[in-house]
């Protein structure tokens, strides 16, 4: 019962390379959602979709792009790493609406942009 | 802008004691709010407050939302040190999507 699998769970960029972070449920949920959390802030939702092939921006979607071509799997790209993108990212899922549902996160992939 | 605010941002107890946390939120077309409990990783999920389930309880824990305030609180009686943990508010505003405060941090000491 492996639930919302995220890779790698650290990770340290240099300033410009580009990096995916990997999120995989086996829930067969359609909403899937990828935030990120600041040293004591809360979370800030980067891009979330609904199923596959549909994807949105979420609060914070700048300097990173995301893709959904099966229901398991939704990736979050970056492109041009810069030290305002270290933070932890989670990616979690949902059956539908977080209202219905509670939300099943992954446990996170820590990046340091130097 | 649809904004979620914590207070306090930070609480340091004994054990033993009760403590309230507030969250209060400013969103249009509210749907839900939805309390989280992270401690090394990610949130597991607490409870979900609607306009037709405004008062949650779970053992030691409770939260009622004040749909008239625009305010939640959540109240952790007798606390104990596994209580220790961040306590993140959540409302949802627009269809999909939450938007999460800031977060209470909360040290219980023995």
């Amino acid at each position: 019962n492996a639930g919302v699998t995220q890779t790698p769970k650290f990770r340290i960029l240099k300033i410009g390379q580009s990096m995916t972070l990997q999120c995989t449920q086996d829930m067969n949920h359609n909403y899937m959602y990828w935030y990120r959390q600041d040293p004591g802030m809360g979370l800030k939702l980067i891009y979330y979709s609904v199923g596959a092939g549909i994807t949105d921006k979420g609060e914070v979607p700048n300097g990173y792009n995301v893709s959904r071509s099966t229901t398991e799997d939704f990736p979050l790209r970056l492109e041009l790493a810069a030290p305002s993108q270290t933070s932890v990212y989670f990616c979690a899922s949902s059956w539908t609406s977080a209202t219905n549902e509670k939300l099943f996160f992954g446990s996170g992939t820590q990046l340091s942009v130097l | 802008e649809d904004k979620v605010v914590q207070s306090p941002l930070s609480l340091v107890v004994h054990e033993g004691d009760t403590v309230t946390l507030n969250c209060s939120y400013e969103v249009t077309n509210f749907r839900s709010l939805l309390w989280y409990k992270q401690e090394k990783k990610a949130p597991t999920f607490l409870f979900m407050l609607t306009s037709s389930g405004i008062e949650k309880k779970s053992g030691r824990l409770s939260s009622i939302l004040d749909k008239k305030e625009l305010s939640s609180i959540l109240n952790i009686t007798a606390t104990q040190t596994g209580d220790s943990a961040i306590y993140l508010c959540a409302v949802e505003a627009a269809t999909d999507k939450l938007i999460f405060g800031t977060g209470t941090r909360l040290q219980v000491f023995p």
